[in-house]
Parts: C-alpha cells; structure tokens; sequence
C-alpha cells in the first residue's frame, strides 16, 4: 500500500504562475522527500525535510510539512515550461526500515 | 561519476523466459534498491539490500530474486517472466540506510508478451 498520496493528480498552469502540489500520508515518519521525474527518465531528488523541520527552501522550491494532519507541500515559485515533469513525495516512515515508499505523483504541465 | 547504471534501456521477453537486469552504482553507496514503475501506482518496492552479502524483500518481491556480491553491482533476475511483470524498473541508490536521497538510474522498460 502507498503511504504517500498526492494531490492532486495532474495540474495544468501558465507559465508564471505557481504551482503547489500536496502530499499526505498514513504513519509517522523520519523525513519526507519530493522528486521530480521527466518523462522517460529516472527519478530526480529534490528536496529532503526532516519531521522536526516545517519547512524548506531550494531556490525556487518551498516544502512544507506538518505532522499534526501528516501532510506535506511543495511551491514551484514562478513555474517555468521546464518544470513539466511528474512529481513524487517519499516517506521515509519511523518503523519501515529502510524502505522509501513513494506516492502516485502529480503531473504537472507548465504552458508556455 | 557515472552515477547508477541500468542495463538494458528496452527489452521484450515472451512468457516464461528468465532474464537479468543490471544494475551498477560507482558512488561507493550501501544501500541499493529496486523499485517497478506502472501507471496509476507510483513506484514499489522490489527488493534492497544494505550492503554486500544482505539483501531484503520489498513490497512486490514475487517472481524477482537479488543478490549483492559487490558493493558496485546489484542485479534483478526475473525467473519465470510473466505479462504482469511488464513495466518500468528503476535501480536506486543512496550512502546510507535512512535519511539520505536516492539517486535513480535512467530506467529498463520491459515489456512481457
């Protein structure tokens, strides 16, 4: 079963604009991790938050968490066609051992 | 650094053949994984491993099977192939157990008929 769940599945914006997507999940965790895949390609990290950080900053990303409602974001500031891409939140969960579960992904779609 | 290496990018099997995909990291990381790719669910878990000589299942470890004699190379062996095994494999690996970021290779796309 996920533990990660996105929200929300696909998201179509213009460029310019802001993008948030959301994650939530089921157990408590050590740390949250989003990635960013391109189509046809691998899995790219980008930003990992700890669960006693609220939240991060990389460049243009802003991650937010909140354990109370097990639930995370992530802002792409003034989105660019170049962000289109599927986005992944990974839990790394307090009892899962080593294990990263990922959730379903949002597809985000920048216009020109 | 070439980072991690999957081997081959495409394959077609027919049912019941028995192959291997490669997978190799140079980063000189612990932890390698194996994670399957299809539409609507995300990625899962196959198998890990921790380190040479260790390895564990996943949340899908049915019909797979791993092994780790070098800490460079961890390979996914199919068995017996069968048409639910279509999809798309990603090799992964990170310096430690918990806490770090994962690097992915580029992917194999398989393909069961």
């Amino acid at each position: 079963s996920q533990q990660g769940e996105e929200d929300p599945q696909a998201l179509s914006i213009q460029e310019g604009e802001n993008a948030t997507m959301n994650c939530s999940y089921k157990t408590s965790i050590n740390n949250l991790q989003w990635y960013r895949q391109n189509s046809g390609r691998g899995l790219v990290h980008l930003i990992l938050i700890r669960s006693n950080e609220r939240e991060k900053h990389s460049g243009r990303l802003r991650v937010t968490l909140d354990t109370s409602k097990k639930s995370s974001s992530l802002l792409i500031t003034a989105s660019r066609a170049a962000d289109t891409a599927s986005y992944f939140c990974a839990t790394d969960a307090e009892l899962g051992g080593s294990r990263l579960t990922f959730g379903e992904g949002t597809q985000l779609t920048v216009n020109p | 650094n070439a980072g991690v290496t999957q081997t081959p990018k495409f394959q077609v099997l027919k049912t019941g053949q028995s192959m291997t995909l490669q997978c190799a990291q140079d980063m000189n990381h612990e932890y390698m994984s194996w994670y399957r790719q299809d539409p609507g669910m995300g990625l899962r878990l196959i198998h890990y491993s921790v380190g040479a000589g260790i390895t564990d299942q996943g949340e899908v470890p049915n019909g797979y099977n791993v092994s780790r004699s070098t800490t460079e190379d961890f390979p996914l062996r199919l068995l017996s192939a069968a048409p639910s095994q279509t999809s798309v494999y990603f090799c992964a690996s990170s310096y430690h157990l918990q806490g770090e970021k994962l690097f992915f290779g580029s992917g194999t796309q398989l393909s069961v008929l």
